[in-house]
């Protein structure tokens, strides 16, 4: 069974420039998160889709960041414009339902100059 | 003050020996506490799972949680060199969010 595939695995880009990430979660999964891991700290929670409905983005800063699940498979999550402080792991997870396992991804890391 | 406190390390062990990773947690709304395992350049995976107080024993590891001191502890036996990794715990309130709340990660290197 393949695995939560993200895309690209690194990325660097200059401040003030946009970025997007790619998530495909492990099929049959209806729970897809996005996390944020700076260097050294434990994931946090950015937000959570149950299917194409996000549930939860209460730690989502909406002025740069925005998120989308089409069709409740793939999902994005964009960054328009990067800041230094941007520079960190975005990881992907996904699980059969919101109280079941989450499976992560390997994450893209981004860097931002 | 962090909800989930866990010291960084790094921790350095010979080969076989045992070794104890710890956090501890001030909100008391948590019944769900976990175990990842994160090796570099990878995504987090869970090791170990256990609801409210107890111990749970798989294989060579251990996870013990003990709710009146609001702390966990994950045990492992016989450490291998490939044990090298960073560990997360990680908890819930369960109910309609479960969000994970993770700690900061020990980083462990098993010597050979």
């Amino acid at each position: 069974e393949a695995g939560v595939v993200q895309s690209p695995r690194y990325k660097i880009i200059e401040k003030k420039q946009p970025v997007a990430f790619w998530c495909n979660p492990i099929s049959g999964h209806n729970t897809l998160y996005w996390y944020l891991q700076n260097l050294g700290q434990g994931p946090e929670l950015l937000i959570r889709y149950e299917n194409e409905e996000a549930v939860d983005d209460s730690q989502l800063p909406k002025d740069r960041f925005s998120a989308e699940r089409l069709k409740g498979v793939d999902s994005t999550l964009k960054i328009q414009p990067a800041e230094l402080g941007d520079s960190a792991v975005y990881l992907c997870a996904s699980s059969l339902g919101p109280y079941n396992e989450q499976f992560f991804g390997p994450g893209t890391r981004l860097t931002v100059l | 003050q962090k909800e989930v406190e866990q010291d960084p390390g790094p921790l350095s062990v010979p080969e076989g020996a045992i070794v104890s990773l710890n956090c501890t947690y001030s909100n008391s709304a948590f019944q769900y506490f976990m175990w990842y395992r994160q090796y570099s350049r990878k995504g987090p995976e869970l090791l170990m799972y256990t609801y409210s107080s107890g111990n749970k024993e798989d294989g060579r590891f251990t996870a013990q949680v003990d709710k009146s001191s609001k702390y966990i502890s994950l045990f492992i036996r016989d450490s291998q060199p490939s044990d090298s990794a960073t560990y997360l715990c990680a908890m819930s309130r369960g109910g309609a969010t479960n969000k994970l709340i993770f700690g900061t990660g020990t980083l462990l290197a098993v010597q050979p």
